[in-house]
């Protein structure tokens, strides 16, 4: 049974580019949440996705958005690169109404120069 | 505004000894406290989860003491390895109102030595 996956491993981009993340969710789930986590530090949550909508979104400006995929796959976008999205980008998913068990992906290391 | 606070940023156990990490929290509405294990590389891996009901909850060498009147639980690693060495995350959230949104703290780096 394959967890969650996530593409690319890593990512450089320059200032002001934009970048598109992707994540397929372990077999049965069908919610995913992206998370950021900057070196050293614990993941902060971006926003989550169930039924292709937003359902909650954390602190994150609006160059950041995402989409769900009729089978529960998510983009994470994020628009005019700042230095200070450099980050390792997670994608969690979780069953349907369990939403308390999530099962994070190996992640996508992002660096903006 | 960190929801969850964490400590200590780090520690050194010797193997087979105790490792003890201690998280605290504002917010009264969480009702469930997952502890996570990451290794370098890696996504964070559930290692074990506590709800308010209980105060404590093992699970082989991990153990939970959750603290609802100070608003504060640890994770307690027994006959730490070296294989243990790694950041521990805890964290918590509302499964209510947030849908599972989780607020993490900031990482304790365990390094067990032989």
């Amino acid at each position: 049974d394959a967890g969650v996956t996530q593409s690319p491993t890593h990512l450089i981009k320059t200032r002001g580019q934009q970048v598109t993340l992707r994540c397929s969710p372990k077999s049965g789930h069908d919610t995913v949440s992206w998370y950021q986590q900057a070196l050293g530090q614990g993941p902060q949550f971006i926003f989550q996705y169930y039924e292709e909508e937003e359902r909650q979104r954390g602190n994150f400006p609006d160059r950041f958005s995402g989409h769900q995929f009729p089978n529960y796959s998510s983009e994470l976008n994020v628009n005019a690169l700042l230095l200070g999205d450099s980050a390792l980008y997670l994608c969690a998913s979780s069953r349907p109404r369990w939403t308390d068990t999530q099962y994070f992906g190996p992640g996508t290391r992002l660096t903006v120069l | 505004q960190q929801q969850v606070k964490q400590s200590p940023q780090s520690l050194i156990v010797q193997k087979g000894g105790i490792s003890i990490i201690n998280c605290a929290y504002e917010n009264t509405a969480f009702d469930y406290f997952p502890w996570y294990q990451q290794f370098p590389g890696k996504g964070p891996a559930l290692l074990i989860a506590i709800r308010p009901d209980v105060s404590e909850k093992k699970e082989g060498r991990f153990t939970i003491s959750f603290n609802k009147s100070a608003k504060q639980f640890s994770l307690h690693i027994m006959d730490s390895q070296p294989g243990d060495s790694a950041t521990y995350f805890c964290a918590a959230t509302d499964l209510t109102d947030s849908w599972g949104k989780l607020q993490f703290g900031a990482g304790t780096q365990v390094v067990v030595t032989p």
